[in-house]
C-alpha cells in the first residue's frame, strides 16, 4: 500500500524556522495537503495544493515540492504553532487518500 | 459558517455495531462528497470512507470494505457510518469531513472542513 513519510518530530526555537517533509512516490504527480492538529482539537487545513494558504492561515505557512518530497516551512515560529502536522495525498494506482504519519513541532 | 456535528459514538463489544451520524450545515451539502477520518488514541489520522455527493459512489480503505458503510440524506444534509464486526482496532475518534475537490475529483483533493468527532471504544 501507498504510504507517505514524515519525521516523528521537529523542535525548533520561536522565531526561528521550521521545515517538515513528507516523501511519497506519487508526490511528483500528486498534490500534497498539509494539516495542522492541537491536542484535543480537529485538524486544521494549512496548505493545499503543495503551496497555497487557505484563508485565514498566517503567511508564515507556507509549502513546496520537488520530486518525491513536499516541504512545510514555517517562519517566525511561534509557540502557539506546537501541534502535531500531518501531510496528505493521493494514490495514483487506487482510490485512496492517504496520510503521512504525522511529525510533532515542539516550540522550544 | 460551515458546521459538522457527530454523533453516535460510544463502547461497543467485540463483533457489535454502531451507526455514527453527522449533522451538517452552513453549505450546500449535496454539492461535497464527505468523509470519515479517524484517529486512534495516540496515533496519526487514517482515511475511512468517501461518498461523493450525490451518494452514487462510495470509496472505502481497504480495513473497512465490508464491515463499514458510509451513506448519506441529502434532504436531511446527514452522513452516516454503519460500522459492523468492531474489533478492537477500531477504537478511535472519527471525523466527519467535508471534501473539497482541489483538484479534478476524488482522490486528488483534501478535506477543508471538520467535525470536533466521536469517540468509538470497541472493548469487552
Amino acid at each position: 500500500s501507498y504510504e507517505l513519510t514524515q519525521p516523528p518530530s521537529v523542535s525548533v526555537s520561536p522565531g526561528q524556522t521550521a521545515r517538515i517533509t513528507c516523501s511519497g512516490d506519487a508526490l511528483p504527480k500528486q498534490y500534497g495537503y498539509w494539516y495542522q492538529q492541537k491536542p484535543g482539537q480537529a485538524p486544521v487545513l494549512v496548505i493545499y495544493k503543495d503551496s497555497e494558504r487557505p484563508s485565514g492561515i498566517p503567511e508564515r505557512f507556507s509549502g513546496s515540492s520537488s520530486g518525491t518530497t513536499v516541504t512545510l516551512t514555517i517562519s517566525g515560529v511561534q509557540a502557539e504553532d506546537e501541534a502535531d502536522y500531518y501531510c496528505q495525498s493521493a494514490d495514483s494506482s487506487a482510490p485512496y487518500v492517504v496520510f503521512g504519519g504525522g511529525t510533532k513541532l515542539t516550540v522550544l | 459558517e460551515v458546521q459538522l456535528l457527530e454523533s453516535g459514538g460510544g463502547l461497543v463489544q467485540p463483533g457489535g455495531s454502531l451507526r455514527l451520524s453527522c449533522a451538517a450545515s452552513g453549505f450546500t451539502f449535496s454539492s461535497y462528497a464527505m468523509s470519515w477520518v479517524r484517529q486512534a488514541p495516540g496515533k496519526g489520522l487514517e482515511w475511512v470512507s468517501t461518498i461523493s455527493g450525490s451518494g452514487g459512489s462510495t470509496y472505502y480503505a481497504d480495513s473497512m470494505k465490508g464491515r463499514f458503510t458510509i451513506s448519506r440524506d441529502n434532504s436531511k444534509n446527514t452522513l452516516c457510518l454503519q460500522m459492523n464486526s468492531l474489533r478492537a482496532e477500531d477504537t478511535a475518534v472519527y471525523y466527519c469531513a467535508k471534501y473539497y475537490p482541489y483538484s479534478s475529483g476524488w482522490p486528488r483533493g483534501a478535506f477543508d472542513d471538520w467535525g470536533q468527532g466521536t469517540m468509538v471504544t470497541v472493548s469487552s
